[in-house]
């Protein structure tokens, strides 16, 4: 089965604590994205990576980091200094876009939903 | 900031009826795509419309792109009620180009039996 998973599902963390989100794919894409989402909202990007070893800041990035030290993998660490961690987590993967010839179909993940009491 | 931006935010129709969702954008574009997302779950693309052509279709999805306006529209025709989701538009943007979507904040449809 080729695709996209991430893990767990739910997660519940206290307020203080850094908890990291699985994200792993298949599909044999060279980009990848993490992306949060509250309540009724649409996805704000947090990280985005092209190529291993290499990532860029999307719109939300403070309080998060994230390492691509596999094509297959891009995990997602929510630190302590992310004020309202509380949130619905999307990962995807794709194939790398061309800034001239424009972006592929994004895969996604079911997401992980990440509770900070 | 959100590139996308649909209108409206909720719709609600009956089955069998056609629901039309808009979507605008701030930038130039290479492409842009349609998504729909069940609740709690994770998106699913629908159809990618590139920046030289004017309309599109896939089923009872039909999607429309005017970059003069800088809007696109998704029409699902003959709804059913398992079209209730959340559907969102997405952009590239060809000004920074950045390799990344930019995601509206959704149009909410609900399709009533």
């Amino acid at each position: 089965d080729g695709g996209i998973t991430q893990s767990p599902k739910y997660l519940f963390r206290k307020e203080g604590q850094n908890v990291t989100l699985s994200c792993e794919q298949n599909l044999n894409h060279d980009a990848m994205y993490w992306y949060r989402q509250d309540p009724g909202q649409g996805l704000r990007l947090i990280y985005y990576s092209q190529i291993v070893n290499d990532f860029q800041k999307g719109d939300i990035a403070e309080g998060y980091s994230v390492s691509r030290e596999k094509k297959e993998s891009f995990p997602l660490t929510v630190t302590s200094a992310q004020k309202n961690p509380t949130a619905f987590y999307l990962c995807a993967s794709s194939n790398a876009g061309q800034r001239f010839s424009g972006s592929y179909e994004q895969y996604f993940g079911p997401g992980t939903r990440l509770t900070v009491t | 900031s959100q590139q996308g931006e649909e209108d409206p935010q909720a719709l609600s129709i009956q089955e069998g009826e056609n629901a039309t969702m808009n979507c605008s954008y701030k930038t130039s574009i290479n492409n842009l795509q349609w998504y729909r997302q069940n609740s709690g779950r994770g998106l699913v693309h629908l159809i990618l419309i590139r920046s030289n052509e004017r309309e599109k279709h896939s089923g009872r999805l039909r999607v429309t792109l005017d970059t003069s306006k800088k809007s696109s529209s998704l029409l699902i025709t003959a709804s059913r009620a398992a079209d209730t989701a959340s559907y969102f538009c997405a952009t590239d943007d060809l000004d920074t180009g950045r390799r990344a979507l930019t995601f509206g904040s959704g149009t909410r449809l609900q399709v009533q039996p």
